[in-house]
């Protein structure tokens, strides 16, 4: 199952704008991280925001979490070509077995045209 | 830190015949996981371990799909009797045993089922 589900789907900006990005999951969180994917590749992680966090900076990364409203969103402030990528929300979802398994949803594709 | 290393980058196989990667986790990480990422979709999650015991298991492994972690380091998956609907980038990932889950991702391996 996906937990968290990234709005838009898709992204295309200009250079030097601001991108936005949405996730909204269904069950309860300890925390929700984000993760920036170039196309072909693996995923690396970008920033992660604990449950009793609501705004959280890494560099030109803003993101904020509302869990009454089990919502995130990643700013990407004067964005760049090379932030061209698919961006995916992953939060903690307890398994089966009772483990906890980060679960990501199917991500937000961003352009940024040079 | 070498980082998660995944092997092979890319395979080709005919349909019914087996498969295996590998996953080289960062050392010092108990924790392994195994995602299967297809195109325009986030990672979904197969399987995971704590040292060489496999805790959880998803639905989507079927019983073609085997993963192994003999001595808690390097992980295998297993895919017997290959099928078309496999083809997809099978992701490994890593982590402390302690604290917030914050998985580091290989770049994975690339399966293509003709």
């Amino acid at each position: 199952s996906q937990q968290g589900e990234e709005d838009p789907q898709a992204l295309s900006i200009q250079e030097g704008e601001n991108a936005t990005m949405n996730c909204s999951y269904k069950t309860s969180i300890n925390n929700l991280q984000w993760y920036r994917q170039n196309s072909g590749r693996g995923l690396v992680h970008l920033i992660l925001i604990r449950s009793n966090e609501r705004e959280k900076h890494s560099g030109r990364l803003r993101v904020t979490l509302d869990t009454s409203k089990k919502s995130s969103s990643l700013l990407i402030t004067a964005s760049r070509a090379a932030d061209t990528a698919s961006y995916f929300c992953a939060t903690d979802e307890s398994a089966s077995g009772g483990s906890y398994i980060p679960t990501f949803g199917r991500g937000t594709s961003l352009i940024v045209h040079p | 830190d070498t980082g998660v290393s995944q092997n092979p980058r890319h395979k080709i196989t005919k349909r019914g015949q087996n498969v295996t990667f590998r996953c080289d986790p960062i050392s010092e990480h108990n924790r392994l996981y195994w995602y299967r990422q297809t195109l325009g979709q986030g990672p979904e999650f197969l399987t995971y371990f704590q040292n060489e015991a496999q805790l959880e298991k998803s639905r989507l492994l079927s019983d073609r799909f085997s993963a192994e972690r003999p001595k808690g380091s390097f992980s295998t998956l297993e895919i017997q009797r290959t099928e078309q609907g496999d083809s997809a980038m099978y992701l490994c990932a890593s982590s402390r045993g302690q604290g917030v889950l914050k998985p580091f991702f290989g770049q994975g391996t690339r399966l293509t089922v003709v």
